[in-house]
């Protein structure tokens, strides 16, 4: 198993563009989340889905969208970066009944 | 407002003695409790956990102790080793919030052989 994939694994953007980071999961878990970490903070909850077709905000959605068409991948658009979005991206996932997240490497992004 | 709060930033230890992090935390609605450990360029790695059915729980050289009066709980490592050096994560989940978790600052631990 792979566990969870993210992609690009760096970027940098110009303020206002848009991108989209790719998270992917082999393990038919049927929970997947998106943190953010800012440096030196903990891990924020941008979004989360409790299934396909599934998806509810976190702590800090503004900015961002998701979406679920399939069990393993959950992508987080940015539409119009800002610098406020210059941070290390995590994706997580999670087997129903248990409590603990599984973590993918991370994207670190900067908007300039 | 911070419900999970991780008070010191970073911890020094010497290689073969113990290493305690502490983690407090305020939602008496936490149920369940997780440690992470990070390495830099990486994701965090599950360690460890603990139900607020248990006040303990082992796992090598890893223990978590939970005081739910004091809403506290800490993470023993003992022997340190230079591997351990990491950033740890306290999480706490509640079962009626769908089990989401809510993560402390995080603490760094440096162990000098």
């Amino acid at each position: 198993n792979a566990g969870v994939t993210q992609t690009p694994k760096f970027r940098i953007l110009k303020i206002g563009q848009s991108m989209t980071l790719q998270c992917a999961q082999d393990m038919n878990h049927n929970y997947m989340y998106w943190y953010r970490q800012d440096p030196g903070m903990g891990l924020k909850l941008i979004y989360y889905s409790v299934g396909a077709g599934i998806t509810d905000k976190g702590e800090v959605p503004n900015g961002y969208n998701v979406s679920r068409s399939t069990t393993e991948d959950f992508p987080l658009r940015l539409e119009l970066a800002a610098p406020s979005q210059t941070s290390v991206y995590f994706c997580a996932s999670r087997r129903g009944g248990t409590n603990e997240q599984y973590f993918g490497p991370g994207t670190r992004l900067t908007v300039t | 407002d911070q419900q999970v709060k991780q008070n010191s930033p970073s911890l020094s230890v010497q290689e073969g003695r113990i290493s305690i992090l502490n983690c407090d935390y305020t939602n008496s609605m936490f149920d369940y409790f997780l440690w992470y450990k990070k390495y830099p360029a990486e994701g965090p790695t599950f360690l460890i956990s603990i139900s607020s059915i248990k006040d303990k729980n082992e796992d090598g050289r890893f223990t978590v102790f939970l005081n739910k009066s004091a809403k506290h709980l800490s993470l023993h490592i003992v022997p340190s080793q230079p591997g351990d050096s990491a950033v740890y994560f306290c999480a706490a989940s509640a079962n009626n919030a769908g089990n989401m978790l809510t993560f402390g600052g995080g603490t760094r631990l440096m162990v000098k052989p």
